[in-house]
């Protein structure tokens, strides 16, 4: 089945600078690759996602890039903000539609 | 606003009661809604699958008759919880293929 690693799984930065997250996903017909925000007490919600037929995805300060031959994708938010802060999951969907969730990175942003 | 509705977002229940998790999506049709378990500070597991007008499809190690799922219309997908026990106490999560309801928060007493 799909393995998906997350690293860090915690990370700390300042107000205004830059967080990266990474995901490696093991099955190579995996398409589809979500990256949800988790508050505590709350639901995962879906804040950007890409498909395997696209390398970039930029939505404001979000984008997450895809390297299908290293299987490697990233969250990266630039200009962080306090309301940031949360838990952020990478997941990875195949042909039976199961997603397979990262282990998740705990994002502190200090103001 | 929200595409997939789940309710109780909150349950307390004695051990040995069953408690019913719904998880509805609005506005648009599920065949296939997912239901997870959530420990604190850990991932999401999958539980199982839910196919509407079948039977769930359970992860392995996940028994079918202590979480039993019915999802008997496009909209709705259930989950029971049978002689809940309060190592059963937990963050259940229901999704659809993209979208994830908001979670119950289980704790058995």
């Amino acid at each position: 089945g799909e393995n998906v690693e997350q690293h860090p799984s915690t990370l700390s930065v300042q107000e205004g600078d830059s967080a990266v997250i990474k995901c490696t996903y093991s099955d190579s017909a995996s398409n589809y690759f979500p990256w949800y925000k988790q508050e505590l007490g709350k639901g995962p919600q879906l804040i950007i996602d890409i498909r395997s037929n696209v390398g970039e995805k930029k939505d404001q300060r979000i984008a997450v890039t895809l390297n299908k031959t290293a299987k490697h994708f990233s969250l990266h938010i630039t200009e962080t903000q306090p309301e940031d802060s949360a838990v952020y999951f990478c997941a990875a969907r195949g042909g039976y539609q199961k997603v397979t969730f990262g282990t998740g990175t705990k994002l502190q942003v200090i103001p | 606003g929200a595409v997939v509705s789940q309710h109780p977002s909150r349950v307390i229940c004695k051990s040995g009661t069953s408690v019913k998790i719904e998880c509805r999506s609005l506005d648009f049709q599920a065949t296939t809604m997912f239901w997870y378990r959530q420990f604190p500070k850990q991932s999401l597991m999958l539980m199982a699958t839910s196919n509407e007008g079948s039977k769930a499809t359970y992860e392995q190690g996940v028994e079918k008759d202590k979480f039993l799922i019915n999802h008997a219309s496009l909209t709705l997908s259930t989950l029971t919880v049978t002689s809940a026990h309060p190592e059963d106490s937990s963050f259940y999560i229901c999704s659809t293929k993209a979208f994830f309801g908001q979670g119950t928060r289980l704790t058995v007493v």
